[in-house]
């Protein structure tokens, strides 16, 4: 089945430390795109990548890397300077061309910093 | 970051009844647009999309509205069922590939 696998499904992280999250995407999507999920809040850009070797800064990218070395992965790493860890994080991937389609989601990561 | 907002945070409606959420949008640049359901502990599904050259989309049981005048973004549930209960994501492309999300809207199906 084609799709978009984040692991694991609950991280925890104790203060101070790295932490890489995981997306794959077998959908041959050249787009992908990490989100971040608070309570009560939509859902915020952390980073996104068109293309391999390539990406660029969301809105929320402090305290965040990502790499884009093959285009079926798009890892995140929570690094120790993001000060407010603890949330949802979501990976996506898309299409890219001349017309936009929808964005297609994985299940989730739940971060908790303990 | 673009201003994707929702009028109603919490909606509970009576099954079988219609539903109808609401999306305001900002950027009159936007030329798509996407309705997500989100279930609890999940990442979010589409639903249905519309593109700006379209008032009116429709597709099982959802039909999505667009008015570019008043940039405002309707979603409607006909004959609303208890897993409908989730909460819904409008989103906006201006650009690019790029997606703009509001803060969603809870929906509450009472049987």
């Amino acid at each position: 089945d084609g799709g978009i696998t984040q692991s694991p499904k609950y991280l925890f992280r104790k203060e101070g430390q790295n932490v890489t999250l995981s997306c794959e995407q077998n959908l041959n999507h050249d787009a992908m795109y990490w989100y971040r999920q608070d309570p009560g809040q939509g859902l915020r850009l952390i980073y996104y990548s068109q293309i391999v070797n390539d990406f660029q800064k969301g809105d929320i990218a402090e305290g965040y890397s990502v790499s884009r070395e093959k285009k079926e992965s798009f890892p995140l790493t929570v690094t120790s300077a993001q000060k407010n860890p603890t949330a949802f994080y979501l990976c996506a991937s898309s299409i890219t061309g001349t017309t936009n389609t929808e964005a297609f989601f994985g299940q989730g990561t739940r971060l908790t910093v303990v | 970051g673009e201003s994707v907002g929702l009028h109603l945070p919490t909606l509970s409606v009576q099954e079988g009844d219609n539903s109808i959420i609401n999306c305001a949008y900002s950027n009159s640049a936007s030329d798509y647009f996407i309705w997500y359901k989100q279930e609890s502990g999940k990442g979010p599904q589409f639903i249905i999309d519309i593109r700006s050259n379209m008032d009116k989309r429709q597709g099982q049981r959802v039909t999505v509205l667009l008015n570019k005048t008043v940039k405002h973004l309707s979603l409607q549930i006909a004959a609303t069922q208890p897993g409908d209960s989730a909460v819904y994501f409008c989103a906006e492309s201006p650009r690019g590939n790029q997606f703009y999300f509001g803060t969603g809207t809870s929906l509450t199906v009472i049987p």
